[in-house]
């Protein structure tokens, strides 16, 4: 079964530093995409980033970027110069290329300390 | 970028009533479209999955005959949550896959939620 783990429940970083947030994936595919979303407390859904796994240049987003590990099967979300407005759920997110449907990880809270 | 709306974004019922939630693709068409309930500090638990002019597939331990989904057209699916009670109170997510003719859009949209209180 596929499945997506993030492993911390919280984290808190002081603005303007840097934070590294953990997601680990199961998956016997080898076409697939990985995702990071990001849910304010509007709760709107908001995608950061997203990694297509044939490509083994990790993807960037300005101040996001991910550290994707294919054979380890994990896929790593660093904010840099972290701001107030990125305090949010993160989620992360997994589905094969013939699928749209996705998986998810349970997210982790990121506070931002000002 | 391609955006989902939904309609109502909170509502309030009465036990034993029933609510329609609506789910639009304004600016593409969806072949496929999700719908998902999240409780709160919780991630996403996926409903359902529909796809244009074709029955919904249910997930496991989701009742199809409490939530109705209908996807009429490739902008429009709707759920509907038949005689609601307490426990049906979460926050409903829709979003959109598969957009049609635009094969380069790998992720799923999503609309901004409806908040579902039944008294």
């Amino acid at each position: 079964a596929q499945t997506v783990t993030q492993s911390q429940p919280e984290m808190s970083v002081q603005e303007a530093e840097t934070v590294t947030l953990s997601c680990t994936y199961d998956t016997s595919e080898s076409d697939y995409y990985l995702f990071w979303y990001k849910q304010p407390p509007s709760r709107q859904m908001i995608l950061v980033i997203r990694q297509e796994a044939y490509k083994q240049q990790n993807a960037t987003e300005n101040r996001f970027s991910v550290n994707f590990q294919k054979a380890a099967k994990s896929f790593s979300l660093k904010i840099s110069d972290s701001q107030l407005g990125d305090a949010a759920m993160y989620f992360c997110a997994y589905r094969v290329r013939s699928n749209y449907q996705l998986i998810w990880g349970a997210g982790t809270k990121l506070i931002i300390k000002p | 970028g391609a955006v989902v709306s939904q309609h109502p974004s909170w509502v309030i019922c009465k036990s034993g009533t029933s609510v329609k939630i609506e789910c639009r693709s304004l600016d593409f068409q969806a072949t496929t479209m999700f719908w998902y309930r999240q409780f709160p500090k919780q991630s996403l638990m996926l409903m359902a999955t529909s796809n244009e002019g074709s029955k919904a597939t249910y997930e496991q331990g989701v009742e199809k005959d409490k939530f109705l989904i209908n996807h009429a057209s490739l902008t429009l699916s709707t759920l509907t949550v038949t005689s609601a009670h307490p426990e049906d109170s979460s926050f409903y997510i829709c979003s959109a896959g598969g957009l049609a003719g635009r094969s380069s859009y790998n992720e799923q949209f999503f609309g901004p939620g409806t908040r579902l209180t039944v008294l």
